[in-house]
């Protein structure tokens, strides 16, 4: 079926460290996936924080960067120097971009820097 | 700007009592979603809609029913709360070529 799977949290670094979440997924049903990681602060909702809709490609937002790896079913995202606002959830997903699509959601990873 | 805006943001109900959480969208999207999210689960989808009239059923619809009465409304009502439905509630919105747009939550507690 169509999953995602993503590093178990909860993940706690220390401010200026770098940053590695791992995200793999499985999409059976669906032809060309799209990527996303979502972001949740603390009292607010999920917020897009990047996505990738082809395969071999790089998103970036704020730091952080993740890399569509097709071969690997992959899309880790990665900051090289995270800072205490960094602290939230995030959430990898997995959609297609067709007329009506269910988006798959990992469990989320929850971040905690420590200054 | 785009937006979603859930409400209540905060509900505390009884056991077998109606609860109704509201959606309110004004993307223009055309499908909606409502999503619970649980410690150690992802987001799990409980009912969608292609738009106004329109609802199906997602993967945990037992317990819920959904009500699309038009495009920028999207409602989830718990006819029998149970304190297994106590959850942080999302709605979303999307249309093709777009990323999801989610709500702030509505935050469920059922006693």
């Amino acid at each position: 079926g169509d999953s995602v799977t993503q590093t178990e949290g909860p993940v706690t670094v220390s401010e200026s460290e770098s940053l590695i979440i791992n995200c793999t997924y499985s999409a059976t049903s669906i032809a060309y996936p799209n990527l996303f990681w979502y972001v949740r602060y603390p009292g607010e909702g999920l917020q897009l924080l990047l996505k990738v809709i082809t395969a071999g490609q790089k998103g970036s937002s704020r730091g952080f960067e993740a890399t569509y790896n097709k071969e690997t079913t992959s899309f880790h995202l990665q900051k090289a120097s995270v800072q205490e606002s960094d602290s939230a959830v995030y959430y990898c997903a997995l959609g297609a971009n067709t007329g009506y699509q269910n988006f798959y959601f990992g469990k989320g990873t929850s971040l905690t820097v420590i200054p | 700007e785009a937006a979603v805006t859930q409400s209540p943001r905060n509900k505390v109900a009884v056991t077998g009592g109606k609860v109704t959480l509201s959606c309110n969208q004004t993307n223009n999207h055309n499908n909606m979603y409502w999503y619970r999210q649980d410690t150690g689960h992802g987001l799990r989808l409980i009912h969608y809609s292609y738009g106004a009239g329109s609802t199906e059923k997602g993967d945990i619809p037992d317990g819920y029913k959904a009500s699309r009465p038009s495009q920028e409304n999207f409602s989830l009502i718990l006819e029998l709360a149970t304190p297994s439905q106590t959850s942080v509630y999302f709605c979303a919105s999307w249309d093709r070529g777009q990323a999801p747009l989610f709500g702030e939550g509505t935050r469920l507690s059922v006693l």
